[in-house]
This record gives C-alpha cells, structure tokens and sequence, in this order.
C-alpha cells in the first residue's frame, strides 16, 4: 500500500459524457502527478500540482483539466469523452516538487472505459 | 530530457539474482537515476534511486557506474512476486516540467519456478 487513494476504482461512461477522479496523496507529501497509461501509448505524464499551484504540463487535452485543493487532495476532470479516453489513470505523489531526488508513489488507479 | 535504453525483456529463476542493465549515455551531471516497476494490474511502484554512488534498499540494490553512463538494478534473490515491468528513467534536479517521470516501454521481466 502506497498510502496514495484514488477513487473509484473503476469507471464506465458513454461517449460526450464528464467525469471526476479523485486522489489523495500520502500524508504529507505535497506534490501531485497524473499519468495515463493506455495500451497503445504506455504511461504518460499528464500534469502536476505543487502546494495548490500547477507546475508542470505534459500531454493533457484541451478536454481535460484538474486542480488540487487546500487539503492537497486532487481532482482530474475529463469532458467530451471519446473512446480513446478509456484507460488508466494513475495519480502519484511526493514530498517535493521538481527536485530530481524525490521518488513518487502512486495510487491503485482508476480504470475508465467510455463505451 | 536525457533518454535511458533497456533491454525489452529479461528472464531469471526463482531465487537466483537479477542484473536489470539501463544504459543512459547522454545523462547529465544533475540526473537523478530512478528505477520504478510495475507488476500486472497495478500502479508503479517506486524501487530505488541515486546518484552518483551505489545504493541499497530492502528492495534492491543500484549499482551506478563510475562514468555514470549506466546503471544496473540488482534484485538480489528473485521471486515469483518481481515479475514485472521495470523501468529506468532519469530526473533531473532543476525546475521546469522535469517533476514528472518519464515513462519509457522498460524491460519485462519474467521469473521461472
């Protein structure tokens, strides 16, 4: 166990549909990561929270969007969902921002399927 | 972002050791180098990472070479529960999106009974 929870654990939802997921990182760590790990694409760095504030992007869609709050937890949102959304998600965390020593842990992940 | 090449896939026998070789010629002198896996049907999980100088944890062992252009991750006594994708990739210690790990296809390894 990581210490990292996201929720849910799966997640099945038609084409042009919104959803939510939802991470907590492990107690204290401040940094938060999405990824998307797809058959065809492997895992892929989406985008990166800091104390509240964005740090990083990688290759999120226009689509999709997330935040994180006071308690550190965040959200990752996915509008207009098309087919190829359907993945996993992972949420990952860890004590510091963008310094090279900081190991990340990751959540169970969340398994989306768009029918 | 300096690149790490892996071999795709490796094979080992229930309690014998392993050497995960990762080749990363183009590192900088700031790269941390980060090993990570992940087993089937589950996030990656974090194994070690250093430096410059070798390093040991409760999961394994990194041995860095001295030149820095490898590294290889030693799974001292495989078992049937390190079967898994691991991957070797390099972060680097300043700002900018290099936060986030860099995920290449990583090396499959398969453990015999």
């Amino acid at each position: 166990d990581s210490g990292v929870t996201q929720t849910p654990k799966h997640l099945i939802t038609a084409t042009g549909q919104r959803v939510t997921l939802r991470c907590s990182p492990r107690s204290g760590d401040l940094s938060v990561y999405w990824y998307q790990q797809s058959l065809d694409q492997g895992l892929q760095f989406l985008i990166q929270y800091y104390n509240g504030e964005e740090r990083a992007k990688g290759n999120i869609l226009e689509r999709f969007s997330a935040q994180q709050f006071p308690d550190l937890h965040s959200e990752l949102n996915l509008s207009s969902l098309e087919l190829g959304d359907s993945a996993l998600y992972f949420c990952a965390s860890s004590v510091g921002g963008l310094a090279g020593s900081y190991e990340q842990y990751f959540g169970p992940g969340t398994r989306l399927t768009v029918t | 972002d300096a690149k790490t090449t892996q071999p795709n896939s490796m094979e080992s026998n229930e309690e014998e050791p392993v050497h995960l070789p990762c080749n990363h010629s183009t590192i900088s002198g700031t790269d941390y180098i980060h090993w990570y896996r992940q087993l089937p049907s589950q996030g990656p999980e974090y194994v070690i990472h250093g430096l410059t100088s070798n390093v040991n944890n409760r999961m394994a062992s990194l041995a860095i070479a001295e030149d820095r252009k490898s590294s290889t991750l030693i799974l001292h006594r495989a078992t049937l529960r390190d079967a898994a994708v691991y991957y070797c990739i390099l972060r680097g210690n300043y700002g900018g999106s290099q936060g986030n790990l860099i995920f290449g296809k990583g090396t499959k390894l398969s453990v015999k009974p």
